[in-house]
């Protein structure tokens, strides 16, 4: 079975460009989740969404960031405009609806913002 | 609420001697365990997870892990290192009964082994 695809693998962008990352959870998983990796900062959940609406939100840095789920096998995370800070790598995961705290994660988004 | 706490951001460990990660947690409620491995480059994948059955849980790669509710402590081991083990690893936990968006991570560990 195929697991969780993200894309694009790595982004370089200006300060001030739109970024859009890409997530396709595994078939059948109920709950989506977005995370952000840095040195400084480790390992942040920024929003899980369940079959497809968003549920916690709370770990949006700010509203440059949004997330939208549009059907259960699409999600992506949008930053606009970008900035350096946000320089990161950004994973997706998923899990299904047993909800035990196993997650699936994707290989990761690496963002780079000049 | 939940928090863990992994002892040692790095541990270096000569190949075929024993690998100890520590990992203590605190939890107001009974709780599920986790460590994940991430290899460089790679997104975090479940090593080996607690779940309220047997205290002694094994996983993935020769590695286990002990739940000890009087210590509060969840710790990794493994007893001979092998060069493909060097990754960081993350302990985790959440709370029983409640949903995955309560899993709190930690810093994670950086292992590295010695030829």
């Amino acid at each position: 079975d195929a697991g969780v695809i993200q894309s694009p693998r790595h982004e370089v962008t200006e300060m001030g460009q739109e970024v859009t990352l890409r997530c396709k959870p595994i078939s059948g998983h109920d709950y989506l989740f977005w995370y952000r990796q840095t040195m400084m900062r480790g390992l942040e959940l920024l929003i899980y969404f369940n079959n497809n609406v968003p549920i916690d939100d709370s770990g949006m840095p700010e509203d440059r960031f949004s997330a939208k789920m549009p059907n259960a096998s699409f999600s992506t995370l949008k930053i606009q405009p970008s900035e350096p800070r946000d320089s990161a790598v950004y994973f997706c995961a998923s899990s299904g609806a047993e909800n035990t705290g196993e997650l699936f994660f994707g290989e990761g988004s690496r963002l780079t913002v000049l | 609420a939940q928090s863990v706490t992994q002892l040692g951001s790095h541990v270096s460990v000569s190949e075929g001697a024993l690998v100890l990660l520590r990992c203590n947690y605190s939890s107001s409620v009974p709780p599920y365990l986790f460590w994940y491995v991430q290899y460089p480059n790679q997104g975090l994948q479940l090593l080996l997870k607690y779940t309220s059955a047997a205290t002694l849980v094994k996983g993935i790669n020769g590695f286990e892990a002990e739940f000890k509710k009087s210590e509060t402590s969840f710790h990794l081991t493994k007893p001979s290192a092998h060069m493909s083990d060097a990754a960081e690893y993350f302990c985790a936990v959440s709370g029983r009964y409640s949903s995955a968006s309560k899993i709190i991570f930690g810093s994670g560990t950086r292992l590295s082994i010695r030829p």
